[in-house]
């Protein structure tokens, strides 16, 4: 079957720097989605990896290893406003995306 | 401000009822989507569209249906609800089936 695992929760502090795995287990694969989703709003996008290596968007980067099926995003300078879930999504060889559960980050003062 | 529109934002509805939930875009793309939402779990294509007039199923399809008349609109229909299905719905678009997703606010949904 098709799996993307990522932490459940993780706590950070303002100001800090933290790192979100993802691990995907997918038939094929297309591109790798993170999405930030506020409580009570919608998904936004944030990155998109393709091939191996680093993008970087302002605070934000995201990496990918293509072959152990890896990917992080780094957050970086945290700021309260980031406190909301990180989702990571796969395309498969379908071009459907699998997403993972997501996860949730506290930021504390 | 261009994007998507869904409606209603929340509703309470009784097991058996028929319920309609609306997604309206104004950006003029392709693709469409039907994700529900729970709690633990990832988002869940329930149906998508990838160009007007073709429809097509997701990981969970069953009870529910969709159309797709036009560009804009891409309607959600629970024929007989249940309370397995209250859940936060969320209609997402892309200008193409390998693009970055753009998701409306999401529609609350509970089935009692």
């Amino acid at each position: 079957g098709q799996n993307i695992d990522q932490p459940t929760e993780m706590t950070a502090t303002e100001g800090a720097i933290v790192q979100i795995n993802c691990t995907y287990q997918t038939s094929g694969f297309n591109g790798l989605f993170w999405y930030q989703q506020h409580a009570g709003e919608a998904p936004t996008f944030l990155s998109y990896n393709v091939l191996d290596g680093l993008e970087e968007k302002g605070r934000f980067s995201s990496f990918l290893s293509r072959s152990k099926g890896y990917s992080y995003l780094l957050l970086k300078e945290l700021q309260m406003k980031d406190s909301a879930s990180y989702l990571c999504a796969v395309r498969d060889s379908n071009y459907q995306l699998i997403w993972g559960a997501g996860t949730k980050l506290i930021i504390k003062p | 401000i261009a994007g998507i529109t869904q409606a209603p934002t929340s509703q309470i509805l009784a097991a058996g009822r028929r319920m309609t939930l609306r997604c309206t875009q104004d950006m003029r793309h392709n693709a469409m989507y039907w994700y529900r939402q729970d709690l633990g779990l990832g988002l869940r294509l329930i149906h998508y569209s990838n160009t007007a007039g073709t429809t097509g199923k997701g990981e969970v399809p069953d009870g529910y249906s969709v159309s797709r008349a036009n560009t804009d609109d891409f309607p959600l229909t629970l024929a007989s609800a249940v309370p397995s299905q209250t859940s936060v719905y969320f209609c997402a678009s892309s200008d193409r089936p390998t693009g970055e997703l753009f998701f409306g606010e999401g529609s609350r949904l509970t089935v009692l």
